[in-house]
């Protein structure tokens, strides 16, 4: 049973470019999470899909930001225009609500904005 | 809102102690309860989950405790070895939903030779 797979791992980008993240879940796991994480802080819950319906969006989650699952397998978080800061950690995870809907996070995704 | 504290933010313990990490949370209808293990560059990984059914839960040498009455909730680790050093996070549900958490802030531990 694979991971939660990330990618890139790292991503350095000038402000005002766009960026993409891409997450794979753990087969079968029907919900998908994305959360950010800064320095010396938890993670902060951004959204989240049950299979491809987006059924919640934080208000972190600014106009920049947007998350697709279009087939309910992978998603990816895009962040436009980016800012100094957006630079964070941003996390995905997955998990199974028949199997206690324990969440399992991938290895993230590191975004400086320079 | 659900709200988590963790406390303390940073603790240090010789090799071989103990170490206890403290929770608190806000509502009283959150009934699921994970601990996450965080090294650094890596995301968090889960080492120990309780519902609130249960007033502990035992995994080796890692155990939780829960009080739902005070609304706390503890992570307790025994003969802490150096790999243990990590931040630890605590978490609560969102009320009784099971699809979203609240996390803590995080407790660094050092594990002292």
């Amino acid at each position: 049973d694979t991971g939660v797979s990330q990618d890139p791992r790292h991503k350095i980008t000038k402000r005002g470019q766009n960026v993409t993240f891409r997450c794979d879940p753990i087969s079968e796991h029907n919900r998908l999470y994305w959360y950010r994480q800064t320095l010396g802080q938890g993670p902060e819950f951004l959204t989240y899909f049950q299979n491809e319906a987006q059924l919640e969006k934080s208000r972190l989650l600014s106009d920049r930001f947007s998350a697709e699952r279009p087939k309910g397998s992978f998603s990816t978080l895009e962040i436009q225009r980016t800012e100094q800061g957006d630079s964070a950690m941003y996390l995905c995870a997955s998990s199974r609500p028949s199997s206690g809907n324990t969440i399992y996070f991938g290895e993230g995704s590191w975004l400086t904005v320079v | 809102g659900e709200n988590v504290e963790q406390h303390p933010s940073t603790l240090s313990v010789q090799e071989g102690d103990s170490a206890v990490i403290k929770c608190t949370y806000s509502d009283s209808a959150s009934n699921y309860f994970p601990w996450y293990k965080q090294e650094l560059g890596k995301g968090p990984q889960l080492i120990i989950d309780i519902r609130s059914n249960v007033g502990e839960k035992k995994d080796q040498r890692i155990a939780v405790t829960l009080n739902k009455t005070a609304k706390h909730f503890s992570l307790h680790i025994t003969e802490t070895q150096p790999e243990d050093s990590a931040v630890y996070f605590c978490a609560a549900s969102m009320g009784n939903r099971d699809d979203k958490i609240i996390f803590g802030k995080g407790t660094r531990l050092h594990i002292l030779p």
